[in-house]
Parts: structure tokens; C-alpha cells; sequence
């Protein structure tokens, strides 16, 4: 079955601080893999993408992720944390059976000050 | 440009009551989707259209129908409202059915079913 884990719901970081979210999916094909950002009472955004090539991908706002095929796993990254970063954050994979997007649960993030 | 627009921004709807809600794109994209969002639940594909004129089920489509008779509006009707669709609805649209395709979400409309 096509599924995508975050297994962190919630994540609490010091401003400053490194950041890494874990994503682990299950996709019988090659996966096309999104990062979205939702801040509170907003649509989602997006981060960032990866479809083929180097696997590890910068997105806006200072993010990156990597994508390892052998881990199943598309983690996001941000070197230093900024206080605007708190929101909500989710993973999603799609493939060539038309747009159709699975998301994660999602990881909610918190800045301490 | 306005994007996505979603219409009402909100609602309180009594059970077995009918609603639709709107939703309009401004960037002549093909592919349209309706997500349902439930806490711990991530996003949900309720129902999309690759083209107008066509439209397909996703992965929760019951109790939801859809149209799509033109390429700038996806309206997403409940005919019989349960208190099991009580969620916060996104409307999105991409360029293009490739799994590759970014795709543009609206600001979501929450719906409360008493």
C-alpha cells in the first residue's frame, strides 16, 4: 500500500537550533517527494521537491531535504531555526498515476525563544 | 493574482442539510483536488479533476460529488451533511497531472456539521 509516516507529531526546537524532520514513505514506482508548509489558518505551501536527480534538494526559506531510495526516507533539514519556522509541516508523495498526492500526518513545529 | 480563492471561509451546517463549497483558480490550471484535513489524519484526496468536463474519486469520496464545467471552478457539494465531515476542506490546482506538479492550495474552508 502507498503510505507516507512522520513519525514525529510534534517538535519543540530552540530558535538557533538544527531541525531535521523524518519522512518514510511506501510507493511501489519511483516516488515524486514534497515538503508543504501550513502556518496556522493558512493553505499549505510549498518547500520543496524531488523527482530525479541530486538527491539532496534546497527548497525556500533555507530548507533542504535528501532523498535516500535505500531508507525509503525524504527527511527535511534547516541548519538554524527562525521563530517564523513554527508551523505545521507535512510530507507527500506522488507518482505517474496523474497528480494525486498521499500526505503524512503531519509534524507540528514549535520554536522556543 | 488571487490564486486560489475558497468560498465561505467558514460554516455551522445541521445535519442532513446540503452545502457546496466553492472554490475558483485564477491560473488556468488543468488539475483540480478537493483534500479534507483531520487532526492526525494529514490531508485526505476526496475527489479531483484532471481536465474539465472530468472528474475521479480519491481516497474518501463518500457522502462528496463533485463538477467541473469549466477549468477556473471546482465546486464540492455534501448532499446530506454528517457530523463524520466536520473538517477544514482545501481546494488545489496544479499545471499539469504529472506526479511532479506543484500543487497551489486555497485557504481552506471549515465546516462544522452539528
Amino acid at each position: 500500500a502507498q503510505s507516507v509516516t512522520q513519525p514525529d507529531i510534534h517538535i519543540t526546537v530552540s530558535e538557533g537550533a538544527s531541525l531535521e524532520l523524518r519522512c518514510n514513505y511506501s510507493y511501489g514506482a519511483t516516488p515524486y517527494l514534497f515538503w508543504y508548509v501550513q502556518s496556522p489558518g493558512q493553505g499549505l505551501q510549498l518547500l520543496l521537491k524531488y523527482f530525479s536527480g541530486d538527491t539532496l534538494v534546497q527548497g525556500i526559506k533555507g530548507f533542504e531535504a535528501e532523498f535516500k531510495r535505500s531508507q525509503s526516507s525524504f527527511n527535511l533539514r534547516k541548519p538554524s531555526v527562525h521563530w517564523s519556522d513554527a508551523a505545521e509541516y507535512f510530507c507527500a508523495v506522488g507518482g505517474n498515476q496523474g497528480g494525486k498526492l498521499i500526505f503524512g500526518q503531519g509534524t507540528e513545529l514549535s520554536v522556543k525563544p | 493574482t488571487a490564486g486560489i480563492t475558497q468560498a465561505p471561509t467558514s460554516q455551522i451546517l445541521a445535519a442532513g442539510r446540503s452545502m457546496t463549497l466553492r472554490c475558483t483558480q485564477d491560473m488556468r490550471h488543468n488539475a483540480m483536488y478537493w483534500y479534507r484535513q483531520d487532526l492526525g489524519l494529514g490531508l485526505r484526496l476526496i475527489h479531483y479533476s484532471n481536465t474539465a468536463g472530468t472528474t475521479g474519486k480519491g481516497e474518501v469520496p463518500d457522502g462528496y460529488s463533485v463538477s467541473r464545467a469549466n477549468t477556473d471552478d471546482f465546486p464540492l457539494t455534501l448532499a446530506s451533511a454528517v457530523p463524520s465531515q466536520t473538517s477544514v476542506y482545501f481546494c488545489a490546482s496544479s499545471g499539469g497531472t504529472g506526479g511532479y506538479n506543484e500543487q497551489f492550495f486555497g485557504p481552506g474552508t471549515r465546516l462544522t456539521v452539528l
